[in-house]
């Protein structure tokens, strides 16, 4: 079963500071990974995308990426109260046909403190 | 620049009856994919297209069905519906498998 964990909160965070929210993933070959934002009754939003290992930055945002570790994970920067939200990772995994489509994690509820 | 457009936003079925969703892409972009969204399993992937061709499908009943145009709209079909069929359906645009995907604002079905 391929899978895409993520820690589910509430993650609480103080208005200005930093939120560090983590992904890890089951399938080796996956090559490409999403992080979308959701509000509540909305769709989710692509923030950012990231597809080699390292640091990728827009903005007040950072995902990182760790094959080895089959990890990835988003840094928001100067957090304001509008981030408060449900934080999806999305990993395309692979099977033998191919690409299976985006696998989600059930997202970490984030909470900005004013 | 349009974004993905959903229609209908809001449906009540009986169960028993089908259901089409609509789904327009990103001007330009050829892919399409379908996601549920439930309270209890999260986001899951229904299916792909890609010029009018499926690529890919999870694992859901054959009751699931879709298909893709020649311009890139595509429909999803849901037949004899069951109450679990209560969701928010998803569509995702994209240039191609592997890249950014964009989500439309989705249909809320719900089947009573």
């Amino acid at each position: 079963q391929k899978e895409v964990e993520q820690n589910s909160g509430p993650l609480s965070v103080p208005e200005g500071a930093i939120a560090s929210l983590n992904c890890t993933y089951s399938d080796r070959v996956s090559q490409s990974f999403f992080w979308y934002r959701q509000y509540s009754g909305k769709s989710p939003e692509l923030i950012m995308s990231i597809y080699s290992n390292g640091d990728k930055e827009d903005g007040r945002f950072t995902a990182q990426l760790n094959k080895a570790s089959q990890y990835v994970s988003l840094l928001i920067r100067d957090s304001q109260p509008s981030d408060s939200a449900t934080y999806l990772c999305a990993v395309l995994m692979y099977s033998g046909g191919g690409a299976d489509g985006l696998t989600f994690g059930k997202g970490t509820h984030l909470i900005i403190q004013p | 620049k349009a974004g993905v457009t959903q229609t209908p936003r809001y449906l009540i079925k009986t169960r028993g009856q089908q259901v089409t969703l609509s789904c327009s892409p990103i001007s330009g972009h050829r892919s399409v994919s379908w996601y549920q969204q439930t309270p209890g399993q999260g986001l899951q992937f229904l299916f792909e297209y890609f010029s009018e061709t499926q690529r890919n499908k999870g694992n859901f009943p054959g009751r699931f069905s879709g298909r893709q145009f020649s311009n890139s709209r595509s429909e999803m079909n849901v037949s004899t519906l069951e109450l679990g069929d209560s969701a928010l359906y998803l569509c995702a645009s994209s240039a191609g498998t592997g890249v950014e995907a964009f989500f439309g604002q989705g249909t809320r079905l719900t089947v009573v």
